[in-house]
């Protein structure tokens, strides 16, 4: 069965500082895996996604992360934070089911990115 | 042009009434979904949809009935509202191997 565990429901950092945002999932095949993120009262933007291709995945707004297998990983960076990242962040993966012949998404629980000046 | 739609963005109403939240995709997919997120900001699947056939049921209570006109839409009805329906309703569609989310429906049973 998939699933992701979003490693810190808080990260509070400083302006200018780096980003860092973990989360570790589990698959029996090779997964599709997404972060997107959710400013206050607002819909989900998908900041990118991975779906076995480059390990290294740029998405939106200065974000990467990088698809680690050995450590089945999937950490979201950024360099740099502005205040406007300021939201929460959800790591998904992708769950196919092979018996239903349907697609359908899980979600981590969340981190809640705090930015300071 | 906005991808994913729903209408309305804030209900309001009294247990025991029935509502009925929209969901209008225009990016031509086949796959539409119904997720809630509730107030701890979790998300779960509820209901999918595809080309107008109901593919996914996460044991949600039958209070809760989605239907799909065309596979342009994906509405979702409920009856007989309880406290605990209280929670932000998205509706998503899928392209490949990404879904796009609508804007959100926050309602509030009091």
């Amino acid at each position: 069965a998939q699933s992701v565990t979003q490693l810190d429901s808080h990260v509070s950092v400083s302006e200018g500082t780096p980003v860092l945002l973990r989360c570790n999932y589990s698959s029996s095949y090779s997964p599709s895996l997404f972060w997107y993120v959710q400013h206050p009262n607002k819909g989900l933007q998908l900041l990118l996604k991975y779906t076995s291709a480059a390990t290294l995945v740029k998405g939106i707004n200065g974000f990467e992360a990088e698809f680690k297998k050995s450590e089945t990983s999937f950490h979201l960076t950024k360099p740099s934070a502005h205040m406007s990242d300021a939201a929460e962040y959800f790591c998904v993966v992708s769950a196919y089911s092979f018996s239903g012949g349907y697609n359908k998404l899980i979600f981590g629980a969340g981190t809640r990115l705090a930015v300071h000046p | 042009d906005t991808a994913v739609s729903q209408t309305p963005k804030y209900l309001v109403t009294q247990m025991g009434n029935d509502k009925s939240i929209k969901c209008e995709q225009n990016l031509g997919h086949d796959t539409m979904y119904w997720y809630k997120q509730d107030s701890k900001k979790f998300l779960k699947i509820m209901f999918s949809y595809n080309n107008k056939e109901l593919i996914i049921n996460e044991t949600v209570p039958n209070r809760f009935s989605p239907k799909s006109p065309d596979k342009a839409h994906l509405n979702l009805h409920i009856n007989s509202l309880e406290l605990g329906d209280s929670a932000v309703y998205f509706c998503a569609s899928r392209g490949g191997e990404t879904q796009y989310f609508g804007p959100g429906t926050r309602l509030l049973v009091l």
